[in-house]
């Protein structure tokens, strides 16, 4: 099975400072990637997510993410973060077996 | 559409009880699946199914049951609850064989005392 690693476990930042989540995985083949992001109470939703091509990728709410394959990374970035992206990060891999692993996640508090 | 729906939102259970989870989506989709949130854990898999009739363990099986008898539902059943089944659970589902984004329901929250 994958395993996904989150480096950072809680990041505090100022708004409009930059962001930058990492993450890395085990699997050496063929992978699909996503981020996801869960704000307070509620449920995941997709940021972004890689499958092929171009291996910089934008999401929603400015939120892009790099590709590295010989680095097994897939590093999420946002150049100004607001108070609104308060919220936990979780990066995602999903190889030919089907199963979709997750990362521990990581708490980002914005403050004003 | 209503996307993936879960129910119950809370429930508390007592060691030894059991209960299943419900999960129902009507966006057609293959895959559905199960997973624990915890602290410091992320989300870990403990079910899936990639179609009706075709059910598969993920990551933490043990404990928990589950049946795709159609496409819409996937129930989750705790046969017999222990205090280690304390955790937020969500129901997800996506379009292919979870290559695609997965849809997550609201979670249902359970306590074991």
């Amino acid at each position: 099975a994958q395993s996904v690693s989150q480096h950072n476990h809680h990041v505090i930042l100022s708004e409009a400072a930059s962001l930058e989540l990492g993450c890395n995985y085990s699997y050496g083949g063929t992978v699909n990637l996503f981020w996801y992001v869960q704000y307070p109470g509620q449920h995941l939703q997709l940021l972004l997510k890689y499958f092929s091509g171009d291996p910089l990728v934008k999401g929603i709410k400015g939120f892009e993410a790099e590709f590295i394959k010989s680095k097994f990374s897939f590093n999420l970035r946002k150049p100004s973060v607001q108070w609104s992206d308060t919220a936990e990060y979780f990066c995602a891999v999903i190889s030919n077996d089907y199963k979709l692993s997750f990362g521990a996640g990581t708490t980002v508090t914005v403050r004003a | 559409n209503a996307g993936v729906t879960q129910t119950p939102k809370f429930q508390v259970l007592k060691t030894g009880q059991s209960m299943t989870l419900q999960c129902a989506q009507d966006m057609n989709h293959e895959y559905m699946s199960w997973y624990r949130q915890d602290p410091g854990m992320g989300l870990r898999l403990i079910h899936y199914s990639v179609g009706a009739g075709i059910t598969d363990q993920g990551e933490v099986p043990n404990g928990y049951n589950v049946s795709r008898s159609t496409t819409e539902d996937f129930p989750l059943r705790l046969l017999s609850a222990a205090p280690s089944q304390t955790s937020v659970y969500f129901c997800a589902s996506s379009y292919s064989r979870g290559a695609d984004e997965q849809y997550f329901g609201p979670g249902t929250r359970l306590t074991v005392t």
